[in-house]
C-alpha cells in the first residue's frame, strides 16, 4: 500500500522560511518514471503545481516560484523535503505532496495547512 | 487566471449524466495527456483518469475521459450524491516547463 504524508510547521511568520517533509512508504524514488510533486491550494481557491523530483533527481519548479523554491530527496528515508523562501500571507493554504508516475499524480498525501502570519 | 479552463460549476440531476470541459492550448492539452482529480470536501484530491481515458483500479467505470485536439472532457454518467466535489484538470504545460491545474469545477447533485 502506498502513502505519503505531509509534516511541517503550521504558523510561519512572513519573510521566514518552510520547511515541509513528505514522507511515503510503499515504494522507492530509486525505481524509474516515478517521482514526487508538490502542490499547494490556497483556501478557497484551485490547485497549484509547486516542484516535482523525478526518480532519476531531475528537478522541475513551477516557473513563477522558482526563485523561491528548492526540492531535495533523502531516498534513504523515503523522505522528500521542499523549502520555500521568503513566505508571504498569500502563501497560506494546504499543501500536498503525491506521488508521480503514468504523467499524473497518483496518490495524494492527506495535506497540512500552513497559515502565513505574523 | 489558470492555464485551462474549466466552468466554475456544473448541476444535474441524480441518475443523470454530466460533462466538465478543460479547455488549453497546443502546449499542454493537446500536446501532453491529461489527468483529472476529483475533491470531496474538506479532502485531498484523487486521481480518476490518466493519459487522457483511463481509469486508475478502483475508479468507478462510471466515470469516463475523452481528449480532442486542445480540449479534454470529463463525463460522469449515473450521477449519485456523492459525487458532489470539485473536479480538476491538469496537463504538462511544454512552453511554461511545468505542470498546470485547470480552475476547478464544482458539481452540484441536484
Amino acid at each position: 500500500q502506498i502513502t505519503l504524508k505531509e509534516s511541517g510547521p503550521t504558523l510561519v511568520k512572513p519573510t521566514q522560511t518552510l520547511t515541509l517533509t513528505c514522507t511515503f512508504s510503499g515504494f522507492s524514488l530509486s525505481t524509474g518514471g516515478v517521482g514526487v510533486g508538490w502542490i499547494r491550494q490556497p483556501p478557497g481557491k484551485a490547485l497549484d503545481w509547486l516542484a516535482l523530483i523525478y526518480w532519476d533527481d531531475d528537478k522541475r519548479y513551477s516557473p513563477s516560484l522558482k526563485s523561491r523554491l528548492t526540492i531535495t530527496q533523502d531516498t534513504s528515508k523515503n523522505q522528500v523535503v521542499l523549502k520555500m523562501t521568503n513566505m508571504d500571507p498569500v502563501d497560506t493554504g494546504t499543501y500536498y505532496c503525491a506521488r508521480w508516475d503514468n504523467d499524473a499524480f497518483e496518490i495524494w498525501g492527506q495535506g497540512t495547512t500552513v497559515t502565513v502570519s505574523s | 487566471q489558470s492555464v485551462l479552463t474549466q466552468p466554475p460549476s456544473v448541476s444535474e440531476a441524480p441518475r443523470q449524466r454530466v460533462t466538465i470541459s478543460c479547455s488549453g492550448s497546443s502546449s499542454n492539452v493537446g500536446n501532453n495527456a491529461v489527468s483529472w482529480y476529483q475533491q470531496l470536501p474538506g479532502r485531498a484530491p484523487k486521481l480518476l483518469i490518466y493519459y487522457n481515458d483511463l481509469l486508475p483500479s478502483g475508479v468507478s467505470d462510471r466515470f469516463s475521459g475523452s481528449k480532442s485536439g486542445t480540449s479534454a472532457s470529463l463525463a460522469i454518467s449515473g450521477l449519485q450524491s456523492e459525487d458532489e466535489a470539485d473536479y480538476y484538470c491538469a496537463a504538462w504545460d511544454d512552453s511554461l516547463n511545468g505542470w498546470v491545474f485547470g480552475g476547478g469545477t464544482k458539481l452540484t447533485v441536484l
